[in-house]
Formats: structure tokens, sequence, C-alpha cells
């Protein structure tokens, strides 16, 4: 059982919007610790989409966008392409662990 | 080019140990933070350890007091020795890092990962 929530799968048609919610507690998300999101591939390592709950690093497509409420924060890909198809991590800082954690992650498939 | 490489990983028995390495290239290790992230079969990410800049590491629950981050700054390299192994570390482990103006724990340079299986 993952300190984050995240729902096992989402799913959309090409040019559709997909989100994706990340649900903790006060001790990580709901304490104000920043939220990363992650895209992997099969195979591969994980790449970040979003730091700091919002920021996309340099060379990740606009369509890719985070926000932070509460406890919870979500990533939103519109104009969905096959190419999203991935799984997708959260990940946040836990004061009560003393360390990081993540979401157990979300399959995005495309229709 | 800033690059991250694991190596170390293997088939061991419970109880065994192993020593993971992560060399880096393009950056120097003191002066930025690194850390473990390990991914079971199938599974998901899990954090495991991390060395700060200053020296400091802090360490998963799940590990603690069996694993031990350090790092060497004439080879450039974070290692992770790993005592009293089980069955539930057998993962594909990755060493992770983060460049100058991402927010505190966003990696965006991780290594292509080393695999450990812990079985008899």
């Amino acid at each position: 059982q993952s300190v984050l929530t995240q729902p096992p799968s989402v799913s959309g048609a090409p040019g559709q919007r997909v989100t994706i919610s990340c649900t903790g507690t006060s001790s990580n998300i709901g304490a104000g610790y920043d939220v990363h999101w992650y895209l992997q591939l099969p195979g591969t390592a994980p790449t970040l989409l979003i730091h700091g709950h919002s920021n996309r690093p340099s060379g990740v497509p606009d369509r890719f966008s985070g926000s932070k409420s509460g406890t919870a924060a979500s990533l939103a890909i519109t104009g969905l392409q096959a190419e999203d198809e991935a799984d997708y991590y959260c990940q946040s800082y836990d004061i009560s662990l003393g360390g990081w954690v993540f979401g157990g992650g979300t399959k995005v498939s495309v229709l | 080019e800033v690059l991250l490489v694991e190596s170390g990983g293997g088939l061991v028995q419970p109880g065994g140990s192993l020593t993971l390495s992560c060399a880096a290239s393009g950056f120097t290790v003191s002066d930025s933070y690194v850390s473990w992230v390990r991914q079971a079969p199938g599974k998901g990410l899990e954090w495991v350890s991390v060395v700060y800049s200053s020296g400091t590491t802090y360490y998963a629950d799940s590990v603690k007091g069996r694993i031990t981050i350090s790092r060497e700054t004439s080879k450039n390299t974070v290692y992770l020795q790993m005592n009293s192994l089980r069955d539930e570390d057998t993962a594909l482990y990755y060493c992770a890092s983060s460049s100058p103006g991402l927010r505190l724990g966003a990696f965006d340079i991780w290594g292509q990962g080393t695999m450990v299986s812990v079985s008899s």
C-alpha cells in the first residue's frame, strides 16, 4: 500500500484530456511538501515531467500540467497522444517517514 | 553530458551482501544529492536512500539498519552497501540526482538501473 494513492489506470481517446490524481495526507502533500510527477515507458528509467507541483522542466511539452490542492495533487494531459501511453508516478516528501514517497503508479492507455 | 551509470547488481542468497556503484559524469556528486530508488518486478517506484552534498544520509524504513549509502569523491561515485538481503529486496536499483534549479527531490538524472535478485 503506497503512502500516496493514485488510480491504477486511466484511459482516453486521442486528443482528449485525462487527469491523474495523487492523494496524500497531512504528513506529505498536505504539509506543503512539493509534488513531482514522472513518466515511465516500459523498460526505461523514469522521466521527470513536473516538479514543485506545476513546473515543467525544459523539453516537457505544455500538454502536461500539474496542480495541487490541500492533501492532493493532479497531473493533466491534454491533447492525448499515442506516445503518452506509459506509467505515471507522483512523488512527495513525508515528514513522518523522513523520506520521499511515491504513488503506486497509474497506467495511461490511449484508446 | 550528464550521466549516471550503475553497476554491481547480481544474484545473491538471502542473508547475503552486495555493493552497488553509481558512477557520475558531467557533474560532481559531492556538489549535489544522489538517491537510490528501486523498482521490484512489475511494481512501482520505492525511494531507498539519499546522500546530500553535506554528507548527511537518510534511509527508507524498509532498509534502515541493513543498507549504507556512501560516496567516494575521487571517483565521483556513490555506493549502496546492502547487507542481510531479503527476498523483498529483489528489484531494479536506480541511482538518481537533480539538476540545479529544480525543486528538492525532483530527479531528472537517472541511470539505467542495476538488477538485484535475492533467491536461494
